[in-house]
């Protein structure tokens, strides 16, 4: 079956410009993820939604962040007035069941380009 | 607070060599579960295993094999007879129970694997 996908899978951006990240996750899966990873790191956590409801925004790392799913699947990652440290590759994961320690698919990520 | 330490920034090995690759981790949680995920040069995180906390028999799986030691806080990875297909950067994480915990993945920096023909 499709994995989750995410577009668009590269973005440059001049600094002060707002993004916005799709994220599509495995059909039925009922939880959703979104992760930061800079280079040579491992992957940070932003924000965690179960069904529609976001239930872990913790590490977002500012009010320029934003996220939604609003229908319980499809989700959008949205940063305004992005600056250059939000450069990084930004990874959607998606998890079957409604506990946030089941298993997380990944996707493939956008990686962000902030000039 | 979760942490995952994977010491070894980088390791290179010579196709047909084994290699373990380590993780250690600290956690409050009384339950809590395991993960190892790969990530190939394409970038995709792909899930290897998932393991709880009261589940310490090793695990093998064609030439992977995981050994969990609870009393050390650690879950490493063996590869045996490694190929070149092997090369990517290997993550461990680590995913609590506990409300303090969050709901998410604390990942290690993980290892940078490279296999030579």
């Amino acid at each position: 079956g499709a994995g989750v996908s995410q577009s668009p899978r590269y973005k440059v951006a001049k600094r002060g410009q707002d993004v916005a990240l799709r994220c599509d996750p495995i059909s039925g899966h009922v939880s959703l993820f979104w992760y930061q990873q800079a280079l040579g790191q491992g992957p940070e956590f932003l924000t965690y939604f179960q069904n529609e409801a976001q239930l872990d925004k913790s590490g977002l790392p500012s009010d320029r962040f934003f996220a939604e799913r609003p229908e319980g699947s499809v989700s959008t990652l949205k940063i305004q007035r992005t600056q250059q440290e939000d450069s990084a590759v930004y990874l959607c994961a998606s998890s079957l069941g409604s506990f946030h320690t089941d298993t997380q698919y990944f996707g493939p990520g956008t990686r962000l380009t902030v000039l | 607070a979760q942490k995952v330490t994977q010491a070894q920034t980088e390791i290179s090995v010579v196709e047909k060599e084994d290699v373990t690759l380590d993780c250690v981790y600290e956690t409050r949680d009384t339950t809590y579960y395991l993960f190892w995920y790969k990530q190939p040069p394409s970038g995709e995180l792909v899930f290897l295993i998932r393991r709880n906390s009261f589940d310490e028999q090793n695990e093998i799986s064609g030439r992977y094999s995981w050994n969990f030691q609870k009393s050390t806080s650690s879950f490493n990875f063996t590869i045996t007879a490694s190929q070149v297909v092997d090369s990517a950067v290997y993550f461990c994480a680590l995913s609590g129970t506990e409300k303090s915990s969050g709901d998410k993945l604390t990942f290690g920096t993980g290892t940078r694997l490279a296999v030579r023909p």
